[in-house]
């Protein structure tokens, strides 16, 4: 089956780093995505991770385990502007099907 | 901006009829895919074009159906509307090589069926 799990919602500070952790189970898995989406508004990049390893986006970095069917979206230094959903994505192998979670809304606080 | 326009923006039908959406992807973006996002959730692919042909397909019946021309633009047709159509659907171009899956997501249009 194909599923992907990442919590439905998260609460930080501003000025603070937060952890967004995702789960996947697919059959034939190419690569990760990680989208920002605010409300009412289309998905936007964030990264994609293909290799095992952490890989840094100024303030954002995105990490893969492959044997572990694992990732997560690290937000470091958080603005009022990061609150929004983030998604999470899996690509399958030849590339044509993209599978997301159902998103994780993070509401950034002052 | 990602360079990839929906139109329309807003559409209300009836159950029972049918819907064309269409989508002007980035130039030289060979791919285009179709997503559906109900409300609170993720977008649910729908399914792939590739140079005018399906390239692959999500878990959606036949009467959603669509089209890739030459100009980059493409179409998502639903035929007899149900209200569990209501959502909003996404179209999101690549340039569909190795190098690069990254897609450039459109504003989307938001359906409702009534």
């Amino acid at each position: 089956g194909q599923n992907i799990d990442q919590p439905t919602e998260m609460t930080a500070t501003e000025g603070a780093i937060v952890q967004i952790n995702c789960t996947y189970q697919t059959s034939g898995f190419n690569g990760l995505f990680w989208y920002q989406q605010h409300a009412g508004e289309a998905p936007t990049f964030l990264s994609y991770n293909v290799l095992d390893g952490l890989e840094e986006k100024g303030r954002f970095s995105s990490f893969l385990s492959r044997s572990k069917g694992y990732s997560y979206l690290l937000l470091k230094e958080l603005q009022m502007k990061d609150s929004a959903s983030y998604l999470c994505a899996a690509l399958n192998t030849g590339g044509f099907k993209t599978i997301f979670g159902a998103g994780t809304r993070l509401f950034v606080k002052a | 901006e990602t360079g990839v326009t929906q139109s329309p923006t807003h559409l209300i039908k009836t159950r029972g009829q049918q819907v064309t959406l269409r989508c002007s992807s980035q130039s030289g973006h060979n791919t285009v895919s179709w997503y559906q996002q109900a409300l609170g959730q993720g977008p649910q692919f729908i399914f792939q074009y590739y140079r005018e042909e399906e390239n692959g397909r999500g878990n959606f019946p036949p009467r959603f159906s669509g089209l890739q021309f030459p100009n980059y633009s493409s179409e998502l047709n639903v035929n007899a509307l149900e209200l569990d159509d209501s959502a909003l659907y996404l179209c999101a171009s690549s340039p569909g090589t190795s190098a690069s899956y990254e897609q450039y997501f459109g504003p989307g249009t938001r359906l409702t069926v009534t």
